[in-house]
């Protein structure tokens, strides 16, 4: 199985400042045929299933909020937050769905 | 829309089965997989399997292989998932997904969750 290790585990961040969570496969995601990295984003709330938020690695699901983009290739992504709002608060998971799928730990995301 | 609503919670024995039931709508039922994840409380989200709806094509994660039985009735635009010889780790929030990509594309993002089913496992 591929493994996908966030970083940090959690993060404090001031409204309106840039939030930043890294994850890191065990090997590459990238499908060479496709150049695509079969990578996604999830939003998690409480008591609420994740939420979709990237796919393919920075392609924003429909609906998302400008501000969360994500980037990278091969084996390390980032998705980042450019302003935090209140409702951002969540963990934030990233998965790799390359083969039978994956999840990074978690990333907690807090106001500071 | 698409909605994927799921079986009321559950508490069960130790050694005991459970099945949670996920009803799919507004999509075609047989183009997506669909996806089982569980979440045990305060942790991590685990993948436990896959389901061609239409028939055919069904995959376990290796850790629960031999425990988890995933089905699908296409009557009712339902998919199952049931457990065996449950214990205490089994308690958790289980979940069904859609795979965003049509079949036969097999490994595609999650773009769609069921509201989940609490399995609670004690004695």
């Amino acid at each position: 199985d591929i493994v996908m290790t966030q970083s940090p585990d959690s993060l404090a961040v001031s409204l309106g400042e840039r939030a930043t969570i890294n994850c890191k496969s065990s090997q590459s995601v990238l499908y060479s045929s496709s150049n695509k990295n079969y990578l996604a984003w999830y939003q998690q709330k409480p008591g609420q299933p994740p939420k979709l938020l990237i796919y393919w690695a920075s392609t924003r699901e429909s609906g998302v909020p400008d501000r969360f983009s994500g980037s990278g290739s091969g084996t390390d992504f980032t998705l980042t937050i450019s302003s935090l709002q209140a409702e951002d608060v969540a963990v934030y998971y990233c998965q790799q769905y390359y083969s039978s799928p994956t999840f990074g730990q978690g990333t907690r995301l807090e106001i500071k | 829309q698409v909605q994927l609503v799921q079986s009321g919670a559950e508490v069960k024995k130790p050694g005991a089965s459970v099945k949670v039931s996920c009803k799919a709508s507004g999509y075609t039922f047989t183009t997506y997989y669909v996806h089982w994840v569980r979440q045990a409380p305060g942790q991590g989200l685990e993948w436990m399997g896959i389901i061609n709806p239409g028939g055919g094509s069904i995959s376990y994660a290796q850790k629960l292989q031999g425990r988890v039985t995933m089905t699908t009735d296409t009557s009712t635009r339902t998919v199952y998932m049931e457990l065996n010889s449950l214990r205490s780790e089994d308690t958790a929030v289980y979940y069904c997904a859609r795979g965003s990509g049509p079949i036969p594309s097999k490994w595609y993002f999650f773009d769609s969750w069921g509201q989940g089913t609490l399995v609670t496992v004690s004695s």
